[in-house]
């Protein structure tokens, strides 16, 4: 059973532009993670929250946890045609040695 | 460079093959794991290890048959697999063991392209 609901699917967008990705659940998360992985590539971890409404940023990236530790969102500002990648929310639970992963949003940025 | 470390990167077998996929990390992490990827969809839980013993299996077929011979090393055997199974296939560790992960992150080798004939 998929817990966690990426939005959008897919997303194409010229290089400049800024762009929001959501991941949403129904179930509560002690963390919630945030992957990307490029083409031929694993995925690699962009950030960790682990409170609720907790925002963090890296360079052009901010990522927030909803109040309710059950929902995230990751924007991007001026995006760049290196950003382009598979973004990957999982989440977590105390309990158990099992993340969930999100159905996956597909960024292309074209130069 | 990812620390994790998967051979071979690139795999082609028929129906009838046994083949062995390879996966070598040396962080120290107590919990591994493998994950088999379709193209533009999110990784699928197959099997976890915490300090080297089966704590998860997601009903994967017995054709599929892991092994973690040390803390370091994990490996998937393959055997009469389907056109199916072609998939990316994914090795990770995390430094947690079997309770409470929490922020423990997960580390990802770049995979093995299986591609089955």
């Amino acid at each position: 059973t998929q817990l966690l609901e990426q939005s959008p699917q897919f997303l194409s967008i010229q290089e400049g532009e800024n762009l929001t990705v959501y991941c949403n659940s129904s179930s509560v998360f002690s963390s919630l993670q945030w992957y990307r992985q490029e083409p031929g590539e694993g995925p690699v971890l962009l950030v960790t929250v682990v409170t609720g409404g907790e925002v963090k940023k890296l360079k052009r990236l901010t990522f927030q946890f909803g109040d309710a530790r059950k929902d995230s969102s990751l924007h991007i500002t001026a995006a760049q045609p290196g950003d382009t990648g598979l973004y990957l929310c999982a989440g977590a639970h105390n309990t158990g040695n099992q993340f969930y992963f999100g159905t996956g949003t597909s960024l292309t940025v074209i130069p | 460079d990812t620390e994790v470390t998967q051979t071979p990167k690139h795999l082609v077998m028929g129906m009838t093959n046994k083949k062995s996929l390879k996966c070598e990390q040396h962080m120290g992490h107590r919990a591994m794991y493998w994950y088999k990827q379709k193209a533009k969809k999110p990784p699928e839980l197959m099997f976890v290890y915490s300090y080297e013993k089966l704590s998860i299996n997601e009903s994967v077929p017995s054709r599929f048959s892991p092994e973690c011979p040390n803390s370091s090393l994990l490996n998937l055997h393959l055997h009469a697999l389907q056109p199916e199974d072609s998939a990316l296939y994914l090795c990770a560790s995390s430094p947690s063991g079997p309770h409470a992960i929490g922020d423990s992150p997960l580390h990802f080798g770049n995979g093995t392209r299986l591609t089955v004939t």
